[in-house]
């Protein structure tokens, strides 16, 4: 049982470049997210996924794509990396308990990104 | 809208106690606490669904006031263990299972 795994761990990009973060979870769980994390700005929700299929915008989705074909699998796609995307990503994914009350997220040891 | 962490660092000797705000402007189902050891990802600590429950991990406990859409993470005793940097997730009820991470408080816990 690996959790969440996210490939790869670090990447360098120029400005232009494309690039897509791969996240894959074996819990067998719904929900998945993606987050981004500056000094001082905590973690910022970028896109998330609610079930195979579905995708929604979180608080900065600007200049990101995701796509969840699989319930398994979340991927992050930056189509022109900006040095302004220079940061660390995390993936976490989380479960429904039967009450319908969302439970904890369960975070990928995240993927380091600069954009020169 | 992220809600408000204070303080943003603290600094404590093993045994000291310290409380950790986590304010929102929004009514809240429910309040999550997050540790994050550096370079490492953020590990779940527990959760606080409205009803004003208080909640514990080892000498750790949190606090709900749904009422005042506030939370507080008290740490109890500190243990050189419990350094990090502490944030607190909160969801609104617009049932759609997101989360909104403050901007974080860092613990440091010296001998």
């Amino acid at each position: 049982n690996a959790g969440v795994t996210q490939t790869p761990k670090f990447r360098v990009l120029k400005t232009g470049q494309s690039m897509t973060l791969l996240c894959a979870q074996d819990m067998n769980h719904e929900y998945m997210y993606w987050y981004r994390q500056d000094p001082g700005m905590g973690l910022r929700l970028i896109h998330y996924s609610v079930g195979e299929g579905t995708t929604a915008k979180g608080e900065v989705p600007d200049g990101y794509n995701v796509s969840r074909l699989k319930k398994q699998n979340f991927l992050l796609g930056l189509e022109s990396a900006a040095p302004s995307q220079t940061s660390v990503y995390f993936c976490a994914s989380s479960y429904l308990v039967g009450t319908g009350i969302s439970y904890e997220q369960y975070f990928g040891p995240g993927t380091r990104l600069t954009v020169t | 809208q992220q809600p408000v962490q204070s303080p943003q660092a603290v600094i404590l000797r093993e045994g000291e106690d310290a409380v950790i705000n986590c304010s929102s402007s929004k009514a809240l189902y429910s309040v999550h606490w997050y540790r994050q050891k550096h370079g490492e990802a953020p590990v779940f600590l527990m959760i606080l669904l409205k009803g004003g429950e208080q909640k514990g991990h080892d000498k750790i406990s949190a606090s709900f006031n749904e009422k005042k859409q506030q939370s507080s993470l008290y740490l109890t005793a500190s243990q050189l263990s419990y350094s990090g940097t502490y944030f607190c997730g909160t969801e609104g009820f617009s049932n759609d299972y997101k989360l909104s991470f403050g901007a974080g408080t860092t613990v440091t816990v010296r001998a």
